[in-house]
């Protein structure tokens, strides 16, 4: 068990819906990251957040935004739903912004997102 | 990012150590080299990251080149439960995508009884 929560674990949805996926990160963690693992993709980094703020982005659609909220939990919603979004998205969280300082990442079990 | 490099699989027999290598010729002096595993469609699971010296936990050892340039990861006495994509992956020191970790296609490992 990383310490990293997720909710839902499975999403099953229609296309043109709307959904929105739930992170808690680790107790003392800043910063949350968002990843989407589908199956011909691979793992791609989506968004972080750090304390509140968006640190980095990365092949993020437009449809898709994130927040983090005080009590640090996350929030990824997914709009305009298309059958390729279906996938895994998985949240991971650390302490520190970066890597730079060698900070780990740790993944919450995911959630399993089918647009059907 | 600097890319990494890793066979696209391996088999280990139970009991015996599971050698994981990766190539990493383009890392820069600050970025660390981290390794994770998914087990099937589970998170990812960190298990050790390393900048210059080799590194030991509870789950394996780190050995990194003295150029930087390689790794491996040492699984010392492999188990079924091993079963795993593992993942090398350098980390990204600077510029837009500070916090990010960027998965290649990993190593499927496959430990055999």
């Amino acid at each position: 068990d990383s310490g990293v929560t997720q909710t839902p674990k499975h999403l099953i949805t229609a296309t043109g819906q709307r959904v929105t996926l739930r992170c808690s990160p680790r107790s003392g963690d800043l910063s949350v990251y968002w990843y989407q693992q589908s199956l011909d993709q691979g793992l791609q980094f989506l968004i972080q957040y750090y304390n509140g703020e968006e640190r980095a982005k990365g092949n993020i659609l437009e449809r898709f935004s994130a927040q983090q909220f005080p009590d640090l939990h996350s929030e990824l919603n997914l709009s305009s739903l298309e059958l390729g979004d279906s996938a895994l998205y998985f949240c991971a969280s650390s302490v520190a912004p970066g890597l730079a300082i060698g900070d780990t990442q740790y993944f919450g079990p995911g959630t399993r997102l089918t647009v059907l | 990012d600097a890319k990494t490099t890793q066979p696209t699989s391996m088999d280990c027999a139970e009991g015996r150590a599971a050698n994981l290598p990766c190539n990493h010729s383009t890392i820069s002096g600050n970025e660390y080299v981290y390794w994770y595993r998914q087990i099937h469609s589970q998170g990812p699971q960190y298990i050790i990251h390393g900048l210059k010296n080799n590194e030991t936990n509870e789950m394996a050892s780190l050995i990194i080149t003295e150029d930087r340039k390689s790794s491996t990861l040492i699984l010392p006495h492999a188990t079924l439960r091993d079963t795993a994509v593992y993942y090398c992956i350098v980390s990204n020191a600077g510029g837009t995508s500070y916090g990010k970790l960027t998965f290649g296609q990993g190593t499927i490992l496959t430990v055999h009884p």
